[in-house]
């Protein structure tokens, strides 16, 4: 079974640029989580979708944003890049009372 | 507040020694607890769930609800036990709803 996939592995921007993560869940798997990992921060919830509906978002400001596409994969989208912005991104997929399991992450770096 | 706390960064242990990873959690209501592992250059992972009451990898957590406590537990520390350990916490919709994590302990164990 592949597991959860991120792309890409590494993306670097500069400030008030604009950054486009994206996660494909494992096969069978209708919900899709994102989580922030910044030095210092721990992980942190940003965004669940399931379905292809916004089920619940963390305590993120609205230029983090995401959507769902009907074959359940997904994108983050970070608009305004501030130097805080830099963290690891994980994507997680999950199916009904099942565990999350988590991609590899996406290192986004803002110059 | 929905908190975990994992109070050490760091636990260094010898091989063969008991294993302690310590976890509590604020919550008002019936959570979900989880451990999640990371082991060097490898995405995390899910160890144990506190529903499913399974050993894993010589690994056990109980959940103490006067407490508040989900601690890991091993009697018998192997090296390639070393990784970051994450306690984590799920609420309504148990495992599929957003995880809430404690900000991990680094296990070494030394040979």
């Amino acid at each position: 079974e592949a597991g959860v996939t991120q792309s890409p592995t590494h993306l670097i921007k500069t400030r008030g640029q604009q950054a486009t993560l994206r996660c494909s869940p494992i096969s069978g798997h209708t919900s899709v989580y994102w989580y922030q990992q910044a030095l210092g921060l721990g992980l942190q919830f940003l965004l669940w979708y399931d379905e292809g509906e916004e089920r619940n978002r963390g305590n993120f400001p609205p230029r983090f944003s995401g959507r769902q596409f009907p074959n359940y994969s997904s994108e983050l989208n970070v608009n305004a890049l501030e130097l805080e912005d830099s963290a690891l991104y994980l994507c997680a997929s999950s199916t009904q009372g099942q565990p999350q399991h988590f991609g590899d992450g996406t290192r986004l770096s803002i110059l | 507040a929905q908190r975990v706390t994992q109070p050490e960064k760091l636990l260094s242990v010898f091989k063969g020694a008991p294993v302690e990873l310590k976890c509590n959690y604020s919550y008002s209501g019936s959570p979900e607890l989880f451990w999640y592992v990371q082991y060097s250059r490898q995405r995390l992972q899910l160890l144990l769930r506190h529903i499913s009451r399974e050993s894993i990898k010589g690994f056990t957590a109980d959940l103490n609800k006067g407490e508040t406590s989900f601690h890991l537990k091993k009697p018998f520390a192997q090296e390639e036990d070393s990784a970051m350990y994450y306690c984590a916490l799920s609420g309504i919709g148990g495992a599929t709803n957003k995880l809430i994590f404690g900000t991990g302990t680094l296990l070494a164990v030394q040979p």
